[in-house]
């Protein structure tokens, strides 16, 4: 019973390195989405994948970019990383169905340092 | 811009001892709203969703209730294990099917002690 699964769990960066944080899904939903949770800040939206092969930018893409693979996986790229970037990512996804009452499922997240 | 606040940002509790936490909300039509739970280390976890004013939905020693402008988790007899953050979001009218985003609020962190 996996739902969302993230690696890595754990990543020390330094300024200027690039890497991948990777997220697959096991409960064939359409949409998947990432977020971003800082102290004080509350969980921010990255960016978002409503359904496979579309992505769109969320409250804070800046320095992100991000894949949608297919309709189990979806990456998120940080190109040169920046000590702003120190964070804690979650991957989320969701049914897609036009129904409310359907949350959002999350995985228990990647935690970035950049030094 | 949707709106979710947050209060207390943190609470302390002694165990049995019953309280509430508060999330104001200010959306331009309430689809939604969302209560996770979230533990140490972990990503939140799904608790409740209501859709309507005066809706109540309850899980073992929490309910919670929804009005107009603001939403209420009721903690009842609180024991030691409740102990995490509770976080609210709301979901927009114009954000359902392929466009379902949520905004969060920064969340209540709750301490109970034995």
């Amino acid at each position: 019973n996996a739902g969302v699964t993230q690696t890595p769990k754990f990543q020390v960066l330094k300024t200027g390195q690039s890497m991948t944080l990777q997220c697959a899904q096991d409960m064939n939903h359409n949409s998947m989405y990432w977020y971003r949770q800082d102290p004080g800040m509350g969980l921010r939206l990255i960016y978002y994948s409503a359904s496979e092969g579309t992505t769109d930018k969320g409250e804070v893409p800046n320095g992100y970019n991000v894949s949608r693979l297919n309709k189990r996986e979806f990456s998120l790229r940080l190109e040169s990383a920046a000590p702003s970037q120190t964070s804690v990512y979650f991957c989320a996804s969701h049914s897609g169905l036009i129904r409310g009452d359907q949350p959002q499922h999350f995985g228990d997240g990647t935690r970035l340092s950049i030094l | 811009e949707d709106q979710v606040t947050q209060s207390p940002e943190a609470l302390r509790l002694q165990e049995g001892e019953s309280s509430s936490l508060n999330c104001s909300y200010t959306v331009s039509g309430l689809r939604g709203l969302f209560w996770y739970r979230q533990d140490p280390g972990k990503g939140p976890e799904f608790l409740f969703t209501l859709y309507s004013a005066g809706e109540e939905k309850e899980k073992e020693r929490l309910k919670a209730t929804l009005t107009k402008k603001e939403s209420f988790l009721h903690i009842t007899a609180p024991k030691p294990e409740d102990s995490a953050t509770y976080l609210c979001a709301v979901q927009n009218l114009d954000s359902g099917g392929s466009n379902y985003k949520l905004t969060f609020g920064k969340g209540t962190l709750l301490t109970v002690n034995p």
